[in-house]
């Protein structure tokens, strides 16, 4: 089946705990994403990736990191989270990013979510 | 910069009722249009899209038309069901298409 798994699926800890959530797909897809969904401001996106190496800075970047040593995995990691990065993060991949025909009309397909919790 | 408006929620019809939710978008270029989806404790889906001015989206009976001279993407269906009940997103895909942009979300119920 294909699909975009998050792990944890939730995660409640403290201030300063560096936490990393997992994302793995196995559609073979290059563009991988993630976002973070907050009450009233609706989907941010905050890094993507259009290839393995390839990395680059959405709208919310700040105090976030990721990598993209693999191109099934894409981890979001939070070297020291704060309260105002909780959160439900969602992890995305797609075919191909870019534009054209190959491009950006192809389908995100998400992961279920990753409900975050800084203390 | 690049940003979607979408009409606020929630919303609330009866079965069989005509549903719009309205989305404008500001952006440079020409930029793809899509309506996402998104079921209590799921990821989001896309339910359709359109990727050239005066395209028209079509899915489920759902229906949207990339109004490039009124910069919208109004998302209708003729004839609700319960199961439509869920929050909808409009988002749209910068120039480059690697950057995405959503609106805050529309929550609907659909009743009896």
């Amino acid at each position: 089946e294909a699909q975009v798994t998050q792990n944890p699926r939730y995660l409640i800890t403290v201030t300063g705990k560096k936490l990393t959530v997992t994302c793995s797909q196995n559609m073979n897809h290059e563009y991988m994403s993630w976002y973070r969904q907050d009450p009233g401001l609706g989907l941010r996106q905050i890094y993507y990736s259009m290839n393995v190496e390839v990395t680059d800075k959405g709208d919310v970047p700040e105090g976030y990191k990721v990598s993209r040593k693999e191109k099934r995995n894409f981890p979001l990691i939070l070297e020291s989270p704060s309260p105002n990065q909780t959160s439900l993060y969602f992890c995305a991949s797609s075919f191909r990013g870019g534009t054209g025909a190959m491009g950006s009309n192809q389908p995100q397909h998400f992961g279920d979510g990753t409900r975050l919790s800084i203390l | 910069g690049n940003s979607v408006t979408q009409m606020e929620g929630p919303v609330t019809l009866s079965e069989e009722a005509f549903l719009t939710i309205n989305c404008t978008y500001t952006a440079t270029g020409y930029p793809s249009l899509f309506w996402y989806v998104q079921y209590p404790g799921e990821g989001l889906q896309l339910l359709l899209k359109a990727t050239k001015a005066d395209d028209k989206g079509s899915n489920k009976g759902f229906e949207a038309t990339y109004r490039k001279e009124t910069t919208s993407f109004h998302l209708e269906k003729g004839s609700v069901q319960v199961s439509d009940s869920a929050v909808y997103f409009c988002a749209l895909s910068g120039n480059t298409g690697n950057q995405f942009y959503f609106g805050t979300g529309t929550s609907l119920t659909v009743i009896p």
